[in-house]
């Protein structure tokens, strides 16, 4: 079982859609939980981070955490075009950061 | 403020040379991260530097990998000898110092693409 897994997709959703991705990780004790987004060919940005079950919003991102299914979402509202990225799910435990393999998403016009 | 700075950005070897990656963090930043980053696949950590200590480098392959961050700033990781398989992107990152079990932002340099022919 892999520690951090993503559907690879590909994700597609019309242009002011929501997108829906998701992940779940396998260590019960892991602590902190965060959203890249990675254009090809560049390096991974964050975009979004969260640390107790919920929902947290920032702008047309939400993450939500449930750490009794082990499971992290992120929903973009009102997909953009500019969007169209790889989404990386990552999970931290002591500082220590695993990647899933990510999702691609296309958002089209 | 100056981002995470790697070089090279591209590097071609043939299998069995020797290469090396250099990476300067962002200015203040006491943590640098090597990870490997294989197409189609998320960021794997090789090693964590916390100022000039390597604090992490279980997934490092010691037999042929090596790193060095000798004053607390820039890091080089080098490969010795290159195989086939170790065509991937190289990519830096850097974070605040870290404690008490909390986590402050890693940022990524833009990464060195390695092809070993």
């Amino acid at each position: 079982q892999k520690e951090v897994e993503q559907n690879s997709g590909p994700l597609s959703v019309p242009e002011g859609a929501i997108a829906s991705l998701n992940c779940t990780y396998s260590d019960r004790g892991s602590q902190s939980f965060f959203w890249y987004r990675q254009y090809s060919g560049k390096s991974p940005e964050l975009i979004m981070f969260i640390y107790s079950n919920g929902d947290k919003e920032d702008g047309r991102f939400t993450a939500q955490l449930n750490k009794a299914s082990q499971y992290v979402s992120l929903l973009i509202r009102d997909s953009q075009p500019s969007d169209s990225a790889t989404y990386l799910c990552a999970v931290s435990k002591n500082n220590d950061m695993r990647f899933g393999a990510g999702t691609r998403l296309t958002v089209k016009p | 403020e100056a981002g995470v700075v790697q070089s090279p950005r591209y590097k071609i070897i043939e299998k069995k040379q020797p290469v090396a990656f250099w990476c300067n963090p962002i200015s203040g930043h006491n943590t640098l991260y090597w990870y490997l980053q294989n197409l189609g696949q998320g960021p794997e950590l090789l090693i964590r530097y916390e100022n000039e200590e390597a604090v992490d480098d279980s997934q490092l392959p010691k037999d042929r990998f090596s790193a060095e961050r000798l004053k607390g700033v820039d890091s080089t990781l080098k490969i010795q000898p290159a195989e086939l398989g170790d065509s991937a992107v190289y990519l830096c990152a850097s974070s605040r110092q870290t404690s008490g079990g909390g986590w402050n932002e890693q940022f990524f340099g833009p990464g060195t693409r390695l092809t070993v022919l």
